[in-house]
């Protein structure tokens, strides 16, 4: 039973480039987030999907875009990345009616220069 | 002013101290308080979690919630180095979404 798993675990890109973030989980769980952890910030919610098939903006979407592909896959998607965007990132997902115990997976340190 | 503060400065204490954290947010629709504990460089992991008023223990952690003042604790007996980690409180309405502190790092010194 992996759980959450995220990759890639680090990544390089250079401003303007493009990537995928992809995170999976196997614990059969409706509800899947993306955050991003920066020093002296905490973590800050991008974007959340309730179930498959739908997808809302948190407190810092601008610059990302998600897609539900399925149950277990919730992918973070950078366009043109921006020095700003340097951050670890972490997928999470919730059991249904359970919100309280959120389980994250490794997390992805992108780094944009 | 965001909805949940948690003071993020660095806390080193030594071992077998008692290590005191503590939030304080500004809605009170908030029904559920949790402690979530990430160790350096991995994913948070939840530790304790409440939904009322009053103290919950587990081993030697105490989660403690004050509805009236908005203000939740977290208590460490006898700390250990293992115990070395950032600590995040949490909070939700029961719609899905956690509301996140910035975390406090603590360490144990031996």
């Amino acid at each position: 039973n992996a759980g959450v798993t995220q990759t890639p675990k680090f990544q390089v890109l250079k401003t303007g480039q493009s990537m995928t973030l992809q995170c999976a989980q196997d614990m059969n769980h409706n509800s899947m987030y993306w955050y991003r952890q920066d020093p002296g910030m905490g973590l800050r919610l991008i974007y959340y999907s309730a179930s498959e098939g739908t997808t809302d903006k948190g407190e810092v979407p601008n610059g990302y875009n998600v897609s539900r592909l399925n149950k277990r896959e919730f992918s973070l998607r950078l366009e043109s990345a921006a020095p700003s965007q340097t951050s670890v990132y972490f997928c999470a997902s919730t059991p249904p009616g359970a919100d309280t115990e959120a389980f994250f997976g490794q997390g992805t340190r992108l780094t944009v220069v | 002013q965001k909805e949940v503060e948690q003071d993020p400065g660095p806390l080193s204490v030594p071992e077998g101290a008692i290590v005191s954290l503590n939030c304080t947010y500004s809605n009170s629709a908030f029904q559920y308080f949790m402690w979530y504990r990430q160790y350096s460089r991995k994913g948070p992991e939840l530790l304790m979690y409440t939904y009322s008023s009053g103290n919950k223990e587990d081993g030697r952690f105490t989660a403690q919630v004050d509805k009236s003042s908005k203000y939740i604790s977290l208590f460490i007996r006898d700390s250990q180095p293992s115990d070395s980690a950032t600590y995040l409180c949490a909070m939700s309405y029961g719609n899905n979404r956690l509301a996140f502190g910035k975390g406090n790092q603590v360490v144990v010194i031996p």
